[in-house]
């Protein structure tokens, strides 16, 4: 069974920096066909993508963020890493990782996800 | 890139089917038939429930069926059951391995 659980500070000052970590378990965050992913919904929005992370081909990042967002991979550990810069309030929201499906240049979706935490942006 | 347009709201009454529409535009849903949709229950993560625009994964009932045509992605939930109700997003892929979402859509069973 794949599981993704997201850790990290639930309340961050303004303008400090969001560090979130996501362990995966189940699976080898290598495997292949994959990639792993950072989403957040604000309450009462929709979600959105923050962005994502191969094993090998490095990130790629929600053009609206780009500028203040880092996502790592740590293999020997099986965790992801997502830092958010220059918060401000309007960061606030709950912060999912999820694993995302691709084949032949295929996006088939973001198959599991973690329960998600939520982040406070106050000072 | 804007958000999806999905209505706010859709109800029915049990065994009732029902439709919700997801609009995009020709960068995003019209070009890729990469829709995804996903089901989520107060205080637990979304589920994928179709993707591929119409393609179930594993172990999803068949009462959840979806299509596309041009720019608009839909989602149909037919016998509808009291489990049904929860949030339900859209999400197409936009090129450039980005994702956008729609901004929900809550199922009430009447």
């Amino acid at each position: 069974q794949v599981q993704l659980q997201e850790s990290g500070p639930g309340l961050v000052k303004p303008p400090q920096t969001l560090s979130l970590t996501c362990t995966v378990s189940g699976d080898s965050i290598s495997s292949g066909n994959h990639y792993w992913s950072w989403i957040r919904q604000p309450a009462g929005k929709g979600p959105e993508y923050i962005g994502r992370i191969y094993v090998s081909g490095g990130p790629i990042y929600n053009p609206s963020l780009k500028s203040r967002v880092r996502m790592s991979i740590d293999t020997p550990n099986n965790q992801f890493s997502l830092r958010l810069s220059s918060l401000t309030a309007v960061d606030t929201a709950v912060y999912y990782c999820a694993r995302g499906v691709h084949t032949y240049g295929r996006d088939l979706g973001l198959d599991y996800w973690g329960q998600g935490t939520l982040v406070t942006v106050s000072s | 890139q804007s958000a999806l347009t999905q209505p706010a709201s859709v109800s029915g009454s049990p065994g009732q089917s029902i439709t919700i529409s997801c609009t995009g535009t020709s960068r995003d849903v019209g070009s890729y038939n990469l829709v995804s949709w996903y089901q989520r229950h107060p205080g637990k993560p979304p589920k994928l429930i179709i993707y591929e625009a119409n393609r179930r994964p594993s172990g999803v009932s068949r009462r959840f069926s979806g299509s596309k045509t041009g720019n608009t992605a839909s989602l149909t939930i037919s016998g509808l059951q009291i489990e049904d109700e929860a949030d339900y997003y859209c999400c197409s892929y936009a090129g450039g391995d980005i994702l956008i979402f729609g901004g929900g859509t809550e199922v009430t069973v009447l």
